[in-house]
Formats: C-alpha cells, structure tokens, sequence
C-alpha cells in the first residue's frame, strides 16, 4: 500500500490565488513527521515545511501553511496569494518513528501559475 | 552554514560502463547521508542511506553500490550500468540523531543518460 498518495498529478492555478496540494498518509505509527519539497524545473529539492505528528498546531512558514487533519490522515499543504515561481513540483514526505532516519515520498504534483 | 555538493551535473554513459558520482557535505559532522533516484516525472525513490563511516543501508537490490569512505563523503558506484540506470540521482544530508523535525537538504542532482 501506498505511504503517501498525492492524488493531484497536476494543477493550474491563476496567479495570486491560494492553491492547496492535497497529502493523505498512511502509518500505524504514533510518532512520524511530514514534510513538502518543492522542485523547481532546475531539479533541486527545496525543504519547504514540516509538521510532527503531536504538534497541536498546524506549521506555517511564511506564505505556506500545513492543513494537519490527523484524524483523516492528510497533510494538505496551502501556498496563499500564489507567484509565477511557485510553479513547480510538490512532494509530500513522511518519516515514520522517532528515530527514523528514512523518508518516504509521494508521486509529486505539478503546479503551474498562470499570470 | 552546511551545504552540499553533488557532481558531476550531468553525465552520458555507454551502457555497461563503469559509474561513480560523489557527494560532499560541508559546516557539519556525522551526518545521515542518503542518495534517491528520481526517474522523469515520478517520485524519489530512495536507494542508499549511511548513519556513519562504513555503514551503509541498501533499499533496493539493484547493480549500484554506495560507499562513504570519509564522514562527510557519500559515493554511489556501478561496475556496469544498465539502460534502466538512467535518471536523476539526488544526494542529501540531514543532522543526528535525526529527530523528527529534521528535513532532509538536497544536492542539486546529476541528470544520468546511458546509451
């Protein structure tokens, strides 16, 4: 079974509005942290948020903030008041246990702005 | 501040040639050192992680081999490579004891095309 699913392959999204990426995970860990890359056409994998499991409130950093449904299992990254730059990959990741040394990724959905 | 290094770029092998791509990382000691295969349009697909000198965790039985000769040197090697091998091999770094909150950082990639 797939760790994580990102059901959205691709989106397009006008410029200046708010885009949410959609993450749903699946772990029987109590203890696991999630993560969202982002990959630019250049290829680099850019660490954008991250959100633990007992954290008791949603992460945000910056323009990008972290929709945690635990109860739903989904990690929904939103990007608010979107830019020609945000266009790229997203990937959601999760590392499950507190010593974990590996993450798991997801397929990735391509975000295109338009202006 | 720490960073990564990862090279070559880009690399054009004949199929059944020898490989060897070098990681290096900077501003930091003992790392966890992983490096992932991401094929176009798809996911990371992790195929190598060290927790220390010499220690090296396989993910995916395959004909490449990876290596860390120095604490901060992360090698992925191939005796022969195969027209599968191709793709884009990511090297990343993240601090002990990896706890739950750290990301894993990125090299910028080498783009691998075997003919």
């Amino acid at each position: 079974a797939q760790k994580i699913t990102q059901t959205q392959p691709g989106m397009f999204v006008q410029e200046k509005e708010a885009v949410t990426l959609d993450c749903t995970y699946d772990t029987s860990d109590p203890s696991y942290g999630l993560f969202w890359y982002k990959q630019p056409s250049s290829g680099e994998m850019i660490f954008l948020i991250y959100q633990g499991s007992y954290d008791q409130q949603n992460a945000t950093e910056g323009r990008y903030s972290l929709n945690f449904q635990k109860a739903r299992k989904s990690a929904n990254l939103v990007i608010s008041a979107s830019q020609l730059g945000d266009s790229a990959m997203y990937f959601c990741a999760m590392r499950e246990g507190p010593g974990a040394q590996k993450l798991v990724f997801g397929q990735g959905t391509r975000l295109t702005i338009n202006p | 501040s720490q960073t990564i290094h990862q090279w070559p770029a880009t690399l054009v092998q004949p199929v059944g040639s020898p490989l060897s791509l070098e990681c290096t990382v900077e501003g930091t000691s003992n790392p966890n050192l992983y490096w992932y295969r991401q094929a176009a349009g798809r996911g990371l697909q992790l195929l190598f992680y060290s927790v220390g000198i010499g220690q090296i965790s396989s993910e995916v039985p395959q004909n490449l081999s990876a290596s860390r000769p120095q604490d901060r040197q992360f090698i992925l090697s191939s005796k022969k490579l195969l027209l599968s091998d191709s793709g884009f091999y990511l090297c990343a770094w993240s601090a002990l004891p990896g706890g739950r909150g750290q990301p894993q950082h990125f090299g910028d990639g080498t783009r691998l095309s075997i003919l």
